[in-house]
């Protein structure tokens, strides 16, 4: 069955720590791939998108993913992450043209001051 | 900036009683999703709606789910006969194309007692 997977539920950082959250689906065909991020209390809000071109995306906040096709990956990554960045993290899929978006099922991510 | 907007933000209802979660997507989107999230868990889709009919729909979206666009503006959402398991956060979504990036509402709590 065509899935989202994020291997890391709960992730504990400092401020200023570098952070790579994990994500990976199966599906062979076209992709379109997503980050979103949802602050507590908040709406889902899209962090980065890859729909084609450089695998290597650049989204809000100091966020940046690559898109590895060998791999079926999609991780977010940030050099040095801040306390405001404390929220949930969703990678996403389109897949193969279809209309709608699947979730994996989430990181939290909590940053210590 | 426009966004989605979700009413009530918390819903809570007797066991067997008909909800109708509300939404109003932003004016120039034509795709619309209904998402729903347990807690703890992930993001599940429900339903895709675009030329007013929905285009495609998951095994939870049984014969208790309908959705509609009365109006032209507000995108609802209608369970007949609440069950305990229909207790969840319901995101709205909406998008200008049918594979690009959905935004999101802030989500409607339901609540099934």
């Amino acid at each position: 069955a065509q899935s989202v997977s994020q291997h890391n539920h709960h992730v504990i950082l400092s401020e200023a720590a570098s952070l790579e959250l994990g994500c990976n689906y199966s599906y062979g065909g076209t992709v379109n791939l997503f980050w979103y991020v949802q602050y507590p209390g908040q709406h889902l809000q899209l962090l980065l998108k890859y729909f084609s071109g450089d695998p290597l995306v650049k989204g809000i906040k100091g966020f940046e993913a690559e898109f590895i096709k060998s791999k079926f990956s999609f991780n977010l990554r940030k050099p040095s992450v801040q306390w405001s960045d404390t929220a949930e993290y969703f990678c996403a899929v389109i897949m193969n043209r279809d209309d709608k978006i699947i979730f994996g099922k989430g990181t939290r991510l909590h940053i210590l001051p | 900036e426009p966004e989605v907007t979700q009413t009530p933000s918390h819903q809570v209802t007797q066991m067997g009683q008909e909800v109708i979660l509300r939404c109003v997507p932003i004016s120039n989107h034509l795709y619309f999703y209904w998402y729903r999230q347990i807690l703890g868990q992930k993001v599940e889709f429900l339903v895709s709606f675009y030329n007013n009919e929905i285009s495609e729909k998951s095994e939870i979206f049984d014969d208790q789910f309908s959705v509609e666009r009365p109006d032209g503006s507000n995108f609802t959402l209608k369970i007949r006969s609440t069950k305990l398991e229909d207790s969840a956060m319901y995101f709205c979504a909406g998008g200008a194309g049918s594979n690009t990036e959905a935004f999101f509402g802030q989500g409607t709590r339901l609540t099934v007692v």
